[in-house]
């Protein structure tokens, strides 16, 4: 089974630029969580999408956004780009998102995104 | 709100020896699993091992194993016979079954160094 795949790996933009990543999660799972990965601020939860939902948000402002598609995929989108915003961006797929006693609770990671902001 | 806290960020183990990552954590909740996962430099975060709250039984996966005291809220991760490919950074998370999806509270990580 193949695992998550994140599109592209590398990015680099300047400030005030918009971009936007993509993820592919394992075939079958239905959610997919967003994490950024700063050296200061560590590994911060972004959001969740479930059936093209977004079901939980994490506290960043508005200019992080995403989507699910009917398929499962997901897209992040920052606008407005800041140097803050340079980082390592990670999505992860799970089935549900919804941890159960006795029940798939594993979240699987793709490789990332490493976003530059100049 | 949770929080999990790793108070090593950087440790060391000779190969072949054991070595043993700290976290702690903080929640109100009775309902929740802890994890550790590894994230080798430049490589994809991989899950190392997991521990329901409700089982009083420490997780074991072959090397690794836990030390989870939920009175004490401490999840400390042990690494036996460690190996050049142990060298990674670790990291502690927490998932709360309660209406939280999706989302795992991470530590700060901490960084092993394997020396051969």
């Amino acid at each position: 089974k193949a695992g998550v795949t994140q599109t592209p790996r590398y990015l680099i933009k300047t400030r005030g630029q918009q971009v936007t990543l993509s993820c592919s999660p394992i075939s079958g799972h239905r959610s997919v969580s967003w994490y950024q990965q700063t050296p200061g601020q560590g590994l911060q939860f972004l959001f969740e999408y479930f059936s093209e939902t977004q079901r939980n948000k994490g506290n960043f402002p508005g200019r992080f956004s995403g989507r699910q598609f009917s398929n499962s995929r997901s897209e992040m989108n920052v606008s407005t780009l800041e140097l803050g915003d340079s980082a390592l961006y990670l999505c992860a797929s799970s089935l549900e998102g919804r941890g159960r006693w006795g029940g798939d609770n594993e979240q699987f990671f793709g490789p990332g995104t490493r976003l530059t902001v100049l | 709100a949770q929080t999990v806290t790793q108070s090593q960020p950087e440790m060391s183990v000779q190969e072949a020896e054991t070595v043993t990552l700290s976290c702690t954590y903080d929640t109100s909740e009775s309902d929740y699993y802890l994890f550790w996962y590894k994230q080798p430099p430049s490589r994809q975060m991989i899950l190392v091992i997991r521990q329901e709250a409700y089982k009083q039984q420490n997780a074991t996966e072959n090397r690794f194993s836990v030390n989870f005291q939920k009175a004490a809220k401490s999840f400390s991760l042990k690494i036996s016979d460690s190996q050049l490919g142990d060298a990674a950074m670790y990291f502690c998370a927490y998932w709360g079954l309660r209406g939280n999806t999706g989302k795992l509270i991470f530590g700060q990580g901490t960084t092993l160094q394997v020396k051969p």
